[in-house]
């Protein structure tokens, strides 16, 4: 149970293009959506927070214009980075989880296997 | 703000060698710490979650225990299938919505 399915996996593309990531959970509905950036030898880094029917809260320093998010539905999250440059290509990874039906709040996040965006 | 720290940074084990790993954690008022194992180009796998003082968890030849500033993962006996970067996590009353805030990882390198 608890997976989460990120597509596409990895993706070149010439500079000043937008490429949008999909990030699903297939076996639960997911409340919650998180958005990391990992470099290299480095720990996640959050970029924003999607919670269903309201609009992502991006962390301090995230351009929200930049990298747009949308939690379409309880399954589904996308983050479209827009005019992409050289300094955008990195590792993103996106998670899930669900307070639906729990009474422990504690849920852990479930992730998807990430995204390797290289942008030329 | 919430933070926490790793340590080693790197671990080189021959199989079968035990060892463990660190977590020392602040936070305000703990919600849960999660560990996570990350292989090479891939997301985090969810491994265990502990809630209070004392809590140990077990899975195969790993084991997390807790206490109030620091998480340990034991592995036994190890093998080179266990190589992978251990994450740590930790969420505070704070938190909205589940945020972590995660470590920088041990990565663990098994060797027959």
């Amino acid at each position: 149970g608890a997976v989460v399915s990120q597509h596409p996996s990895w993706v070149i593309c010439k500079s000043g293009t937008s490429v949008k990531i999909e990030c699903r959970s297939l076996d639960f509905q997911a409340t919650t959506m998180f958005w990391y950036r990992q470099f290299p030898k480095q720990s996640l880094m959050l970029m924003a927070t999607s919670n269903e029917g309201s609009k992502a809260t991006y962390e301090q320093g995230v351009e929200k214009d930049k990298f747009l998010i949308n939690h379409a539905s309880l399954t589904l999250s996308t983050l479209t980075v827009t005019s992409a440059h050289p300094e955008d290509s990195s590792f993103y990874i996106c998670s899930a989880r669900s307070d639906r039906g729990q009474t422990d709040r504690n849920q852990p996040q479930h992730f998807g296997d990430g995204t390797r965006l290289s942008i030329l | 703000e919430d933070q926490v720290t790793q340590s080693p940074e790197a671990l080189r084990l021959q199989e079968g060698e035990s060892s463990s790993l660190n977590c020392s954690y602040t936070v305000s008022g703990l919600r849960g710490l999660f560990w996570y194992r990350q292989d090479p180009g891939k997301g985090p796998e969810f491994l265990f979650t502990l809630y209070s003082a004392g809590e140990e968890k077990e899975k195969e030849r790993l084991k997390a225990t807790l206490t109030k500033k620091e998480s340990f993962l034991h592995i036994t006996a190890p093998k080179p299938e266990d190589s992978a970067t251990y994450l740590c996590a930790v969420q505070g009353r704070g938190s909205t919505l589940g945020r972590l805030y995660f470590g920088r990882g041990t990565q663990l390198t098994v060797w027959p």
